[in-house]
């Protein structure tokens, strides 16, 4: 009964390395995120998924990649990261869209050093 | 557009007051309102939701009314506990936008 898990929960790299976030979820929902939270923002919603193959992007896509070729998961790369990408990044899912309950995993802690 | 605002924080009572989170928002459309709670290192839960206009969202001694005519869904609690102490995240969905915006969070410490 995992739900939803991300890995690494920390990381450290440096300017201009390329760096992919996990997300693994067991519910097989179709609907997946990608957020980042930052002091004085909340949560902005990087990219979404309504399901496998189908990607569209949320509020703060730029330099951020997703892609979603199975339902249960749903990495996110930094193609080239930089210190303002420097964020804790949830994932999370939901069964249905409509203001369905999103269920949130633990978090990534990424610094950009 | 669609935005939301919550009070600033952070907020430090004792056990037993009364809580007062508030938050207002903007929307296109006739939104859902949830409340969200952050527990120290864990991901957002959710706490409570309304889905129109006049409803009442409550859970774990947590309620919320969904005030069209004041876009606002304050969130209140007659009695904190130290167990309390967490981040309260008031988020809108909006059909129109089809997805979800977050305020910014407002951060509880209740103190024995």
């Amino acid at each position: 009964d995992a739900g939803i898990t991300q890995s690494p929960r920390y990381k450290i790299t440096e300017t201009g390395r390329q760096v992919t976030l996990m997300c693994h979820q067991t519910w097989s929902h179709s609907y997946m995120f990608w957020y980042r939270q930052d002091l004085g923002h909340g949560l902005r919603l990087i990219y979404y998924s309504a399901a496998a193959d189908i990607t569209d992007k949320g509020e703060v896509p730029d330099g951020y990649v997703v892609s979603r070729s199975k339902t249960e998961n749903f990495p996110l790369t930094l193609e080239s990261a930089t210190r303002s990408q420097t964020s804790v990044y949830f994932c999370a899912s939901s069964a249905r869209t409509g203001g369905y309950e999103q269920y949130f995993g633990p978090g990534t802690r990424l610094t950009v050093t | 557009g669609n935005s939301v605002t919550q009070m600033e924080g952070p907020v430090t009572l004792s056990e037993e007051a009364f809580l007062t989170i508030n938050c207002t928002y903007t929307a296109t459309g006739y939104p859902s309102l949830f409340w969200y709670v952050q527990y120290p290192g864990e991901g957002l839960q959710l706490l409570l939701k309304a889905t129109k206009a006049d409803d009442k969202g409550s859970n774990k001694g947590f309620e919320a009314t969904y005030r069209k005519e004041t876009t606002s869904f304050h969130l209140e609690k007659g009695s904190v506990q130290v167990s309390d102490s967490a981040v309260y995240f008031c988020a809108l969905f909006s059909n129109t936008g089809n997805q979800f915006y977050f305020g910014t969070g407002t951060s509880l410490t209740v103190i024995p």
